[in-house]
């Protein structure tokens, strides 16, 4: 595609379900990164992959918290036994590579009731 | 670790100039980069400055001194369109793509 998609768009779950997110990054781009954005605030890195390799999980903010990528192309964070707090909109990024310039998609906008 | 500070909100009127601040405090530092983000939209990459002095693209300008540790982002001749979120972020390696952000600065642009 032209650009870093992700779905869905918006998520709303109760407490303590498991929920999916997806992107589809930019295609040929090696690199993948996921960012959370809570309102009102900044970017928070949660992981990056360097193909479908993940040398930094240093974000994730609990075991609750995975990710995997496959095919050096769609990734899926998965947040288990969800959580109020981790209501936000979840970023993903690609780059071509390393020290290149990531391109962010549109987010999915996670709520837990 | 990182910590970035930027003011909150900015205002300024079509056609005028605004100065975004930047001050951080790093235990690594690559670089310095700015984002956009209008409400709802994705972070759109604005400029990143590696080195220490102003780099021009357009109307947005971007400055960097590394031994002030300090950064701004300089939008002349500004248009409603401009009215978003800018965002400082620190490279505290060469992988572009983490960063740490500060917590934004609300531009408004006034008629």
């Amino acid at each position: 595609g032209a650009g870093v998609s992700q779905s869905p768009s918006n998520k709303v779950t109760e407490k303590g379900k498991d929920v999916e997110l997806r992107c589809d990054p930019i295609s040929g781009h090696t690199a993948l990164y996921w960012y959370r954005q809570r309102l009102g605030q900044g970017l928070e890195f949660l992981i990056y992959f360097q193909g479908n390799s993940a040398p930094d999980k240093s974000g994730l903010p609990s075991d609750r918290f995975s990710a995997e990528r496959t095919g050096e192309s769609v990734s899926t964070l998965t947040i288990q036994r969800t959580q109020q707090e981790d209501s936000a909109v979840y970023l993903c990024a690609s780059s071509l590579d390393l020290p290149a310039e990531a391109f962010f998609g549109q987010g999915t906008r996670l709520t837990v009731v | 670790g990182q910590s970035l500070e930027q003011p909150s909100e900015v205002t300024a009127v079509e056609g005028a100039i605004v100065q975004i601040n930047c001050t951080y405090q790093t235990s690594g530092f690559y670089g310095l980069s700015w984002y956009q983000q209008h409400d709802g939209g994705a972070p759109t990459f604005l400029s990143y400055n590696a080195l220490d002095g102003l780099e021009e693209t357009g109307r947005f300008s971007s400055f960097l001194s590394r031994s002030d540790s300090y950064g701004y982002l300089l939008l002349q001749e500004l248009q409603m369109k401009d009215s978003a979120s800018y965002f400082c972020a620190v490279r505290d390696s060469p992988n572009a793509g983490k960063s740490t952000f500060g917590d934004g600065t609300t531009l408004t642009v006034k008629p």
